[in-house]
């Protein structure tokens, strides 16, 4: 099992939609769960963290299910700026726990 | 204020050349990383410094690489004899402290090796 995978998508949906993206990880020990987005040919930037309870910001919801190792990330009413790559990311545990291991990303594009 | 810089934006050099990559991180963030992302593949661990601690350098894909902090500040990235396998954007990130701590990133390099 990868360390984190995601469906490569491409997810492509008309402006409005909902759509959601989903993540598994394989190390029960870690402990610090983000998503990124990266546009293309940009560098990733930190699109929210998420926690155990669940989070939201705005149209986006993050959740985390640690007895299945899978995380999901919610965007309601998608706008054209939405489209990009968005990357599941996940801590190391122990000693290592600095090292983030990034997914290959899930690749969107909203059309108008 | 500014964020992570690096240099340069672009590199196109020959097989079995050196090259020599800068990163400039935030202000005061004590913590430095360094990424390789290939094509349609995921961000890869490189190293990483931590304030004045040993590098950890666990994620250097051969002894070709090699990587520098000086004065806890600007980061090189050190690639001797380049394959053409090395072709990758190499990415800089810094963040105030260890993990839990958000990681900022640089635009990158974007390495081709001819």
């Amino acid at each position: 099992r990868k360390e984190v995978e995601q469906d490569p998508g491409p997810f492509n949906v008309p402006e409005g939609a909902t759509v959601a993206f989903n993540c598994t990880y394989s190390n029960s020990a870690s402990q610090s769960f983000f998503w990124y987005r990266q546009d293309c040919r940009k560098e990733p930037k930190l699109l929210m963290s998420v926690y155990s309870s669940g989070n939201e910001d705005g149209r986006f919801t993050a959740q985390l299910n640690r007895a299945s190792q899978y995380i999901s990330l919610l965007i309601r009413d998608s706008k054209l700026s939405d489209s990009a790559t968005y990357l599941c990311v996940v801590n190391r545990s122990g000693g290592s726990n600095y090292k983030l291991t990034f997914g290959k990303g899930t690749l969107l594009t909203v059309n108008p | 204020g500014a964020g992570v810089s690096q240099s340069p934006s672009n590199k196109v050099t020959e097989k079995g050349k050196d090259v020599e990559l800068r990163c400039d991180p935030i202000s005061g963030h004590t913590a430095l990383y360094w990424y390789r992302q290939s094509l349609g593949q995921g961000l890869e661990f490189l190293i990483y410094f931590q304030g004045n601690s040993a590098p950890d350098k666990s994620g250097l894909p051969s002894d070709r690489f090699s990587a520098e902090r000086t004065g806890g500040s600007v980061s090189t990235l050190t690639i001797q004899r380049t394959q053409q396998e090395d072709s990758a954007v190499y990415l800089c990130a810094s963040s105030l402290s260890r993990v839990q701590e958000t990681q900022y990133f640089g635009p990158g390099t974007r390495l081709l090796v001819l």
